[in-house]
């Protein structure tokens, strides 16, 4: 079964507009990691948080890790037609490693 | 990336034939995974091997299913007999060791089953 929750599962949004996904787990969390697929492209990573209440940000993307270490976010402040994908997470619960991906955020960018 | 290579990029079988994927990763790997995707179930892991070894193949979905990997260059992933719910993207990815332990997937194999 899902291990995480990630919502929404899709997203369309006006180009300039921003946009987040989250990514939510009932058992707490090592690290968590993010993931880009874009449209019949393979996933590549993004990030790996590790921290309570780890903030990274690159360029446009910011990443959150909750204080609790049990959810995650990824916001995208202004977006492009460059950010059309899916978006996913895949947490790590120590032993079992980053194996288990969320279904992932299918976001839709209209310019 | 680079890193993984695998084939056929796509396949096209009538249901009954054998189908085999291959995955061929770059030196210096540590842990090789086998994933499919669909637009129902997502990204599914199906199995994978830590130093050529099988840790984990919970997620092979019958007997139909079975996967090797006779060394640390060659990864195989066989369907036997395959069946039109098996028609999917099915990934190869690696882990390389290091902190983040971040997966590199090749660019996948879509498989159609007729």
């Amino acid at each position: 079964g899902q291990q995480v929750m990630q919502i929404p599962q899709y997203q369309h949004v006006q180009e300039g507009e921003d946009f987040t996904t989250y990514c939510n787990s009932s058992t707490t969390l090592s690290n968590i990691q993010w993931y880009k697929q874009r449209p019949g492209g393979h996933p590549v990573f993004l990030i790996q948080l590790v921290k309570s209440g780890e903030v990274k940000k690159q360029k446009r993307l910011t990443f959150q890790f909750g204080e609790a270490k049990k959810n995650s976010s990824l916001h995208i402040t202004a977006t492009q037609t460059t950010d059309v994908g899916t978006y996913f997470c895949a947490p790590n619960r120590g032993s079992q490693g980053n194996l288990i991906f969320g279904k992932g955020t299918k976001l839709s960018v209209k310019p | 990336d680079a890193g993984v290579i695998q084939s056929p990029r796509h396949e096209v079988t009538e249901m009954g034939q054998e189908v085999t994927l291959r995955c061929k990763p770059i030196s210096g790997h540590n842990s090789l995974f086998w994933y499919r995707q669909t637009m129902m179930r997502g990204l599914e892991l199906l199995i994978y091997f830590n130093n050529n070894v099988p840790i984990d193949d919970s997620g092979m979905p019958e007997d139909r299913f079975s996967a090797k990997m006779p060394n640390a260059s060659f990864s195989t992933l066989k369907i036997q007999p395959s069946e039109p719910r098996d028609s999917a993207v099915y990934f190869c990815a690696i882990t390389l060791g290091g902190n983040t332990g971040e997966l590199f997937f090749g660019e996948g194999s879509r498989l159609t089953v007729l």
